[in-house]
């Protein structure tokens, strides 16, 4: 293992749900990410977070709120989300952000989310 | 505009031979360039990291080329194994970022 886990594996809701992610890291990182991956498209970033700051919210609708109450984890709540959110949702960690040391991220295994 | 493009069709190759996958950037000025893999429902892996100044890296089987003036790394897997099937992904960092930026991976099917 990774050292990262996230919970749940698998979720299936409904449009008017809401339900949380989350995503626990045991390496003693800084830094922590969520991505979201579809089909035949580049891992997308979503949410950066450094010691606990955002820093990085890259275009994401505000249906996908992340939080990050301390370094080691990290929860994305999802409401009111469209079928087209359906995806796998990746979270990340490295030791500090990747433009101040040639770090490497070190990915859970995502959850897989359907969106009826 | 900037963009990392890989490969999206599937590799095939017979085991025991090498497999080679591209990696090419525009309008990116990196510092340094990382390959994972990615299995079916999982999340990528770390291989390798290649910096600016580096024209090779190396591990086991594994090797990775950087050429800045092509805007193109290699990714190669000498003696193929079946265990190699995977997607690989490259991702490059530029200077003061906050992110990787990935490509969209390279599906590898080594057949026996």
């Amino acid at each position: 293992e990774t050292g990262v886990t996230q919970t749940p594996r698998h979720l299936v809701m409904g449009m008017t749900n809401k339900k949380s992610l989350k995503c626990e890291q045991h390496l003693g990182h800084n830094a922590m990410y969520w991505y979201k991956q579809s089909a035949k498209k580049p891992l997308e970033l979503m949410f950066v977070y450094s010691l606990e700051e955002r820093v990085e919210n890259n275009s994401v609708p505000s249906r996908f709120s992340p939080e990050c109450p301390n370094s080691s984890h990290l929860f994305l709540h999802l409401h009111t989300l469209q079928p087209e959110d359906s995806a796998l949702y990746l979270c990340a960690s490295s030791q500090d952000l990747p433009g101040l040391v040639t770090d490497t991220q070190y990915f859970g295994p995502g959850t897989r989310l359907t969106v009826l | 505009s900037q963009k990392i493009e890989q490969n999206s069709e599937a590799l095939n190759i017979q085991e025991g031979k090498t497999a080679t996958l591209t990696c090419n950037y525009t309008n990116y000025s990196p510092a340094y360039l990382q390959w994972y893999r990615q299995d079916p429902g999982r999340g990528p892996v770390f291989l390798l990291l290649i910096r600016e100044n580096e024209k090779e890296k190396r591990k086991e089987r594994l090797k990775v080329t950087f050429d800045t003036t092509l805007k193109q790394s290699l990714f190669h897997i000498t003696a193929s194994q079946p265990a190699d099937s995977a997607t690989y992904l490259c991702a490059l960092a530029t200077y003061n970022t906050d992110k990787l930026i990935f490509g969209t991976g390279t599906r590898l099917q080594v057949f026996p």
